[in-house]
């Protein structure tokens, strides 16, 4: 069974850093990977997505990795803004033949202090 | 483009009550999946539909059902509701093997 988990469960970082959020996976036969904003009481807002075959995606100051053999992830947000604060959510796709369900992490709570 | 929609936003039932949570997407997606949020939980998976007149069942299954008669739409139903089924609920959508797109939630809440 796929297990996905986000560490920390919360940051908090002065406005202004660069920083990284974590994602890794038990089983590294994905299909894609998925990054998500979620703010409070709202839904998932959908940021990044890397195929399989990819190494990272980029937007705007938002860069993501994946390296599928260590089944790791990263998020990097450069010069973060208070407008950055929100929960951060990973999720995996494992399969592209008709079960292709997301199977979410926990999620980081990220801080940004003005 | 609306996107994905849910209907309602926000509801509060009585233990024993059914309601059914209505999911519209208007992108011409193939999947469309229910999720609940629970504090401490993340998102995890009730039930799926891979195309019109499909269904499966995913992670938490027990005390729901579904249907898609339309392409467009993903209902959710809850014939009788239990506290244990307070929780923030999430559709969404994707093509095949390609991004999912959620909508916004609804909140319900079993009293």
């Amino acid at each position: 069974k796929q297990e996905v988990t986000q560490i920390p469960a919360a940051l908090s970082v002065p406005e202004g850093e660069n920083l990284v959020l974590n994602c890794s996976f038990t089983d590294s036969a994905i299909y894609n990977l998925q990054w998500f904003r979620q703010d409070p009481g709202k839904g998932l807002t959908s940021l990044l997505l890397i195929q399989s075959s990819q190494r990272e995606q980029t937007s705007g100051r938002l860069n993501a990795s994946l390296d599928k053999s260590s089944g790791r992830s990263t998020l990097y947000i450069a010069a973060s803004q208070p407008g950055d604060s929100a929960t951060y959510l990973c999720a995996v796709r494992r399969s592209n033949f008709g079960n292709e369900k997301l199977t979410f992490g926990t999620g980081t709570r990220l801080t940004i202090i003005p | 483009n609306a996107g994905v929609t849910q209907t309602p936003k926000f509801r509060v039932l009585k233990t024993g009550q059914s309601m059914t949570l209505l999911c519209a997407q208007d992108m011409n997606h193939e999947y469309m999946y229910w999720y609940r949020q629970d504090p401490g939980m993340g998102l995890r998976l009730i039930h799926y539909s891979v195309g019109e007149g499909t269904t499966a069942k995913g992670e938490v299954p027990d005390g729901y059902n579904v249907s898609r008669l339309k392409k467009q739409n993903f209902l959710l139903g809850l014939e009788s509701a239990a506290p244990s089924q307070t929780s923030v609920y999430f559709c969404a959508s994707s093509p095949r093997g390609v991004e999912a797109f959620f909508g916004q939630g609804t909140r319900l809440t079993v009293v």
